[in-house]
């Protein structure tokens, strides 16, 4: 069981569609992560959230559009996506945004996109 | 920027052997972290390496940080089949955690 929860846990959505992943945790942590994994590769950090504020971009594509509108939840907006972008999007909470906190990742959302 | 290099890629092994996979940072590391990721899963955070030369155990796992703090180990001893999966490095100097591509266990029974 993980104690972070992400939904939804499949999508499938067309390069011209609008959706929305989101993440939730309530451990009281900080910190919250977007990364996104290829089948058989390392999770790629794509965006860091330190109390609330946008603290780390990895030069992510602006189709990905990342919200934090308080410390428990994170969304993820998508819009105009490319077949390349399908993959597992995970998750991750740590108790601040402090490189050595250990990291605690959600199920992921797994993309597919048409 | 910072990279963490981890072997061996893959890794098969009789059930009862022991496995080992190594990992290499271009730069002084200020901790080391290791995960594992059951196939299907998402990342489990295992451990945490701080000081230079740090031995931790956990039951058959044996994590090691190096002497200059730039390279790392993990091993198991006696694998199980519980233990497939893929053993992710990840450390961090100045720079946020950065993954090593992992090392991927299969245990044959």
């Amino acid at each position: 069981d993980t104690e972070v929860t992400q939904t939804p846990k499949h999508l499938v959505m067309g390069m011209t569609n609008k959706k929305s992943l989101k993440c939730e945790q309530h451990m009281g942590h900080r910190a919250m992560y977007w990364y996104k994994q290829k089948a058989k590769k390392p999770p790629e950090l794509m965006f860091v959230y330190s109390y609330e504020k946008l603290s780390i971009n990895e030069s992510v594509p602006s189709r990905f559009s990342p919200e934090c509108p308080n410390s428990s939840h994170l969304f993820l907006h998508l819009h105009t996506l490319q077949p390349e972008d399908s993959a597992l999007y995970l998750c991750a909470s740590s108790q601040t945004g402090v490189s050595y906190q250990p990291q605690h990742f959600g199920d992921g959302t797994r993309l597919s996109i048409l | 920027g910072q990279q963490v290099m981890q072997i061996p890629q893959y890794q098969h092994v009789q059930e009862g052997e022991d496995f080992t996979t190594y990992c290499n940072s271009s730069t002084t590391l200020s901790n080391i972290q290791w995960y594992k990721q059951r196939p299907g899963g998402h990342p489990v955070f295992l451990i945490q390496l701080v000081k230079s030369g740090e031995v931790k155990k956990q039951k058959r796992l044996t994590f090691q940080f190096g002497e200059a703090k730039k390279n790392s180990s993990l091993h198991i001893t006696a694998t199980q089949t519980t233990d497939v999966g893929t053993y992710f490095c990840a450390g961090s100097g100045n720079t946020p955690l950065v993954f090593g591509k992992g090392t991927r266990l299969s245990v044959i029974a």
